[in-house]
């Protein structure tokens, strides 16, 4: 089944201890996100990754790193977490070309104490 | 600059039409979407539609684009609860690599 997985779904974590939110696909994306959702907001991207080893800065890049080491996999790391980094994440990942659709992850909610 | 609004919240009885209403500021947009986002889930695409095209139809969903006003919607025909949901629309451009650029989202409840 073609999908993209994160993991955690769900994280309670406290300020300043690293933490890492993997994310994989299993569809040979070329592309991939990381956004973030708050309320009111919608949602905004921190990251994207447009190949291996690719890499560069979405909306809200502040606090945030990504890696892109194999086509598959576009962790998001959060090297010292704080409050303002409680949201929902999601990630995505589509084909390149003008009109290939965003496959999405179904989110990880982190809370940051 | 890029910016996209919608409004927050849109209640309307199981059976009438719904309509999700969306502005745009970017003129350069290429592509514009339509996702619906469920409790606990993530986002799934409904429609999309490139902006050359005014409309497009696809069973219960017909998305009209005004690209003089930089104006999107997307209507629902014979709304159902399970239609109840939050909808997001998105603009994306030719350049900028892989961004795609959310309006705030509207919540649509649909009631008996």
């Amino acid at each position: 089944e073609a999908q993209v997985t994160q993991n955690p779904r769900y994280l309670i974590t406290v300020t300043g201890k690293k933490l890492t939110v993997t994310c994989s696909q299993n569809m040979n994306h070329e592309y991939m996100s990381w956004y973030r959702q708050d309320p009111g907001l919608g949602l905004r991207q921190i990251y994207y990754s447009m190949n291996v080893e690719v890499t560069d800065k979405g909306d809200v890049p502040e606090g945030y790193k990504v890696s892109r080491k194999e086509k598959r996999n576009f962790p998001l790391i959060l090297e010292s977490p704080s409050p303002n980094q409680t949201s929902l994440y999601f990630c995505a990942s589509r084909r390149r070309g003008g009109n290939q659709p965003q496959h999405f992850g179904d989110g990880t909610r982190l809370s940051i104490l | 600059g890029e910016d996209v609004e919608q409004s927050l919240f849109l209640s309307v009885r199981e059976g009438d039409s719904s309509v999700i209403n969306c502005t745009y500021t970017d003129s350069s947009s290429t592509y514009l979407y339509w996702y619906k986002q469920e409790p606990g889930a993530g986002l799934q695409l409904l429609t999309y539609i490139f902006s050359n095209m005014d409309m497009k139809q696809d069973q219960r969903l017909t998305v009209l684009l005004n690209k003089k006003d930089k104006h999107l919607s997307l209507r629902i025909a014979d709304t159902q609860t399970g239609d109840s949901a939050i909808y997001f629309c998105a603009e994306s451009m030719s350049g900028g690599g892989n961004k795609l650029t959310f309006g705030t989202g509207t919540q649509l409840k649909v009631e008996l």
